[in-house]
């Protein structure tokens, strides 16, 4: 597609309930970034893959966050056991990335999912 | 630790006068970049400008402009006669640049601009 796209628009869910939120980069982006927005905040990271790869993880807030990747495409963040601080906008960006010291990394963003964990 | 800090919340101005945003960004590294997004209503974040830090050449696009400044710490942007359309939260963005870094952006947490007709 044009742009990142990201799926669904909106999740409405109930406390303990498991959700999973799709981002699909833009064709050819072989980085992709998750990050959170709460209300009136700035974006928070999350994780990072690099083709289908996360060398890290630790920007993830808990064990009940995970983060796959298949085919150098679409990604999924899954959220287990829902928590009402889990509510916030989870936005997912993707860019080319070139190593060298002047990489690009231009990131383009999707325009979210918004959880509200009720 | 790298921190990016807005310290206008929420800015009012009224259409066509200008007005700044700033941003001071902390970080060791000496190779790094900075951004700046437009997030309007509808939620999606959209690229404004990057700078590299090799590069203090200040920029104009439109009625757009940056003040990058690294004896201060500082990449100001600038919104010239401004319009309705400008109304949206503004953030600014830091991120590593050497090699194999992940390259995840540090938000501040955004400027909130209302240009009011």
């Amino acid at each position: 597609g044009a742009g990142v796209s990201q799926s669904p628009s909106n999740k409405v869910t109930e406390k303990g309930k498991d959700v999973e939120l799709r981002c699909d980069p833009i064709s050819g982006h072989t980085a992709l970034y998750w990050y959170r927005q709460r209300l009136g905040q700035g974006l928070e990271f999350l994780i990072y893959f690099q083709g289908n790869s996360a060398p890290d993880k630790s920007g993830l807030p808990s064990d009940r966050f995970s983060a796959e990747r298949t085919g150098e495409s679409v990604s999924t963040l899954t959220i287990q056991r829902t928590q009402q601080e889990d509510s916030a906008v989870y936005l997912c960006a993707s860019s080319i990335r070139v190593n060298s010291i002047l990489a690009k990394n231009i990131q383009y963003f999707g325009a979210g999912t918004r959880l509200s964990v009720l | 630790a790298q921190k990016v800090t807005q310290a206008q919340t929420e800015i009012s101005v009224v259409e066509k006068e200008d007005v700044t945003l700033d941003c001071v960004y902390e970080t060791r590294d000496t190779t790094y970049y900075l951004f700046w997004y437009k997030q309007p209503p509808s939620g999606e974040l959209v690229f404004l400008i990057r700078r590299n830090s090799f590069d203090e050449q200040n920029e104009i696009s439109g009625r757009y402009s940056w003040n990058f400044q690294k004896s201060t710490s500082s990449f100001n942007f600038t919104i010239t006669a401004s319009q309705v359309v400008d109304s949206a939260v503004y953030f600014c963005a830091l991120s590593e640049a050497w090699e194999g870094s992940q390259g995840n952006l540090i938000f501040g947490k955004g400027t909130k601009l209302s240009v009011k007709p």
